[in-house]
């Protein structure tokens, strides 16, 4: 089956360090979508990417779908306390498909 | 809109009892998922319906998992009968399908439901 690997599991920074978190799937996506979780809390949807080689940017978080549909990264610059949570991506693999396989996570601490 | 709501927000329930979990979607999404989130295995998909009709179960672990969607603002998750390996948070999510595409818009969780079986 679909399986999306990501890397790393955890993730300390010094606040104001940069932090980068690598999704891969073993198959082509249609989508990859991210999500945040804070501690104690549920995920809560960040953005949808769904065209090859797609970049986007949300102020200190920029988003990226790599050529071939089967990977992708979300950089936070300058990382604030705020940022602290465990990273979700998720992918699609149909086009029609409505079906989300999620990554096991990148738990990011912030050291103040 | 309150979002998705589910109930109840903790339960601790005993080995071999019925749980019954119950989410309230986003009025207007047509899909709903039931996933449940352990330290071991992350979130993994249980089962998701669309216009309240089952479209894949496939991750349900055993048959004493069943979920329901008896109309589009109701969805139940029952365990029967429970045991300690299910002790998990289990959540559930809506969206809408129109949104497939749009970078905008995914799946809206609920808060979940902390289920612990001893």
């Amino acid at each position: 089956g679909q399986q999306v690997m990501q890397i790393p599991q955890y993730q300390h920074v010094q606040e104001g360090e940069d932090f980068t978190t690598y999704c891969n799937s073993s198959t082509t996506l249609s989508n990859i979508q991210w999500y945040k979780q804070r501690p104690g809390g549920h995920p809560v949807f960040l953005i949808q990417l769904v065209k090859s080689g797609e970049v986007k940017k949300q102020k200190r978080l920029t988003f990226q779908f790599g050529e071939a549909k089967k990977n992708s990264s979300l950089h936070i610059t300058a990382t604030q306390t705020t940022d602290v949570g465990t990273y979700f991506c998720a992918g699609k693999r149909g086009a029609g498909s409505y079906q989300l396989t999620f990554g096991k996570g990148t738990k990011l601490s912030v050291i103040p | 809109d309150a979002g998705v709501i589910q109930s109840p927000r903790h339960e601790v329930t005993e080995m071999g009892q019925e749980v019954t979990l119950r989410c309230k979607p986003i009025s207007g999404h047509d899909y709903l998922f039931w996933y449940r989130q352990t330290m071991m295995r992350g979130l993994e998909l249980l089962i998701y319906f669309n216009n309240n009709v089952p479209i894949d179960d496939s991750g349900m672990p055993e048959d004493r998992f069943s979920a329901k969607m008896p109309n589009a603002s109701f969805s139940t998750l029952k365990i029967q009968p429970s045991e300690p390996r299910d002790s998990a948070v289990y959540f559930c999510a809506s969206s809408f399908s129109s949104h497939v595409t749009d970078s905008n818009y995914g799946y809206t969780f609920g808060s979940g439901t902390r289920l612990t079986v001893v």
